[in-house]
């Protein structure tokens, strides 16, 4: 298995820009969650999923961010319209159950 | 409320020197904690996690780590750091939000300087 895919690696967006992410779960695995890491503030989980289900979307920070898993292969958070504070990189992971998280390489998203 | 505790922000040991990370957590039940690694501009990769059982844990790399429950600690070590083991390293502990699911917590890091 290639593990978690996520794309693209780097994005360089202007300020009110729609961003989308996407990220490639391992195949069976059956939890998705997608996590923002700042100086700052850390690893901060947005959103999960679980059998493609969205179960706590209580991180996410603002309106302008939403997330979906149309089928259990795909994931996407999209930040419309996006602002400078966004700039981060973001992590998409999935596990089976209880299992470990096996993470992505992260899309390190710039917003001038 | 869970959380994670990584006191030390940055820490800096030699090539050879044996190495302790501190990880304290907060959780009302029997927690399941893991140990991250992130080398730049790279994923988080798992070193090792404990469930239940024996509180020392045997993890990728070299490193092991033991469960204190009475201190709710989970600290990492290595007898003696490579080169390579430069990187940040995040303590997890998944809390459990229904049954059967979890999420996971993470400290805010340590970053790991090795000087040859």
């Amino acid at each position: 298995d290639a593990g978690v895919i996520q794309s693209p690696r780097h994005e360089v967006t202007e300020m009110g820009q729609e961003v989308t992410l996407r990220c490639k779960p391992i195949s069976g695995h059956d939890y998705l969650f997608w996590y923002r890491q700042t100086m700052m503030r850390g690893l901060e989980l947005l959103i999960y999923f679980n059998n493609n289900v969205p179960i706590d979307d209580s991180g996410m920070p603002e309106d302008r961010f939403s997330a979906k898993m149309p089928n259990a292969s795909f994931s996407t958070l999209k930040i419309q319209p996006s602002e400078p504070r966004d700039s981060a990189v973001y992590f998409c992971a999935s596990s089976f159950s209880l299992g470990d998280y096996t993470f992505g390489s992260g899309t390190r998203l710039t917003v001038v | 409320a869970q959380s994670v505790t990584q006191p030390d922000i940055h820490i800096t040991v030699s090539e050879g020197a044996s190495l302790e990370l501190r990880c304290n957590y907060s959780y009302g039940a029997t927690p399941y904690l893991f140990w991250y690694v992130q080398s730049p501009g790279q994923g988080l990769q798992l070193l090792l996690k404990y469930f239940s059982g024996d509180t020392l844990v045997q993890g990728i790399k070299g490193f092991e780590a033991e469960f204190k429950r009475s201190q709710s600690s989970f600290n990492l070590r290595k007898p003696s750091v490579h080169w390579s083991d430069a990187a940040e390293y995040f303590c997890a502990v998944g809390a459990l939000v229904s049954a059967g699911t979890y999420k996971y917590i993470f400290g805010t890091g340590t970053r790991l300087k090795v000087l040859a």
